[in-house]
């Protein structure tokens, strides 16, 4: 059974700052990995996926990054603003249709 | 642009009530799928649908059923409310299964006491 953990659970940096979200994952058979964003009250936003023959990915000042093999994914957000303060899931993308989440990653960005 | 779209925002329901979630979208999407998140945690699939008339189970079924006569609806049945049903239900969908990004809508948050 695929099982996705995201490490931290909770950051908090100011604003400007490069920052490392992490996701691993147990099952590298994956189809695809995704990376959304989650606002309070909000559904999902799709912001990245890497489908499993690609390395990375990049949109603006986000880049992720997918090493299958070693079960994980990076998302680098480059100067960090206010406005990128909710949390991040990762998701991964197997057999069956189906994609497993991991708890996500609460970011707050402080002016 | 719609997109995906559920309705209610917001429900509160007494245990052993049923209700039904609704959830349609405007894409032209095969596959269509219900989750649910609790607090501080990941979504967990309840079911699934990869079109019409097509339905399968995900991670956490017990307690829900679902039905996809149509490929813009794929509303989500509780029959009988039980607390542990309290939390944030998704509907998402994609054109493909594989490789593509999911579609989520808003969400309906759910009380039951």
């Amino acid at each position: 059974k695929q099982e996705v953990t995201q490490i931290p659970a909770a950051l908090s940096v100011p604003e400007g700052e490069n920052l490392v979200l992490n996701c691993s994952f147990t099952d590298s058979a994956i189809y695809n990995l995704q990376w959304f964003r989650q606002d309070p009250g909000k559904g999902l936003t799709s912001l990245l996926l890497i489908q499993s023959s690609q390395r990375e990915q990049t949109s603006g000042r986000l880049n992720a990054s997918l090493d299958k093999s070693s079960g994980r994914s990076t998302l680098y957000i480059a100067a960090s603003q206010p406005g990128d303060s909710a949390t991040y899931l990762c998701a991964v993308h197997n057999a069956g249709n189906m994609l497993t989440f991991g708890g996500g990653t609460r970011l707050m960005v402080k002016p | 642009n719609a997109g995906v779209t559920q309705t209610p925002k917001f429900r509160i329901l007494k245990i052993g009530q049923s209700m039904t979630l609704q959830c349609t979208q405007d894409m032209n999407h095969n596959y269509m799928y219900w989750y649910r998140q609790d607090p501080g945690m990941g979504l967990k699939l309840i079911y699934y649908s990869v079109g019409a008339g097509i339905t399968d189970k995900g991670e956490v079924p017990n307690g829900y059923n679902v039905s996809r006569s149509t490929t813009e609806d794929f509303p989500l049945r509780l029959e009988l409310a039980a607390p542990s049903q309290t939390s944030v239900y998704f509907c998402a969908s994609t054109y493909g299964g594989q490789g593509m990004a999911l579609h989520f809508g808003n969400g309906t948050r759910l009380t039951v006491t």
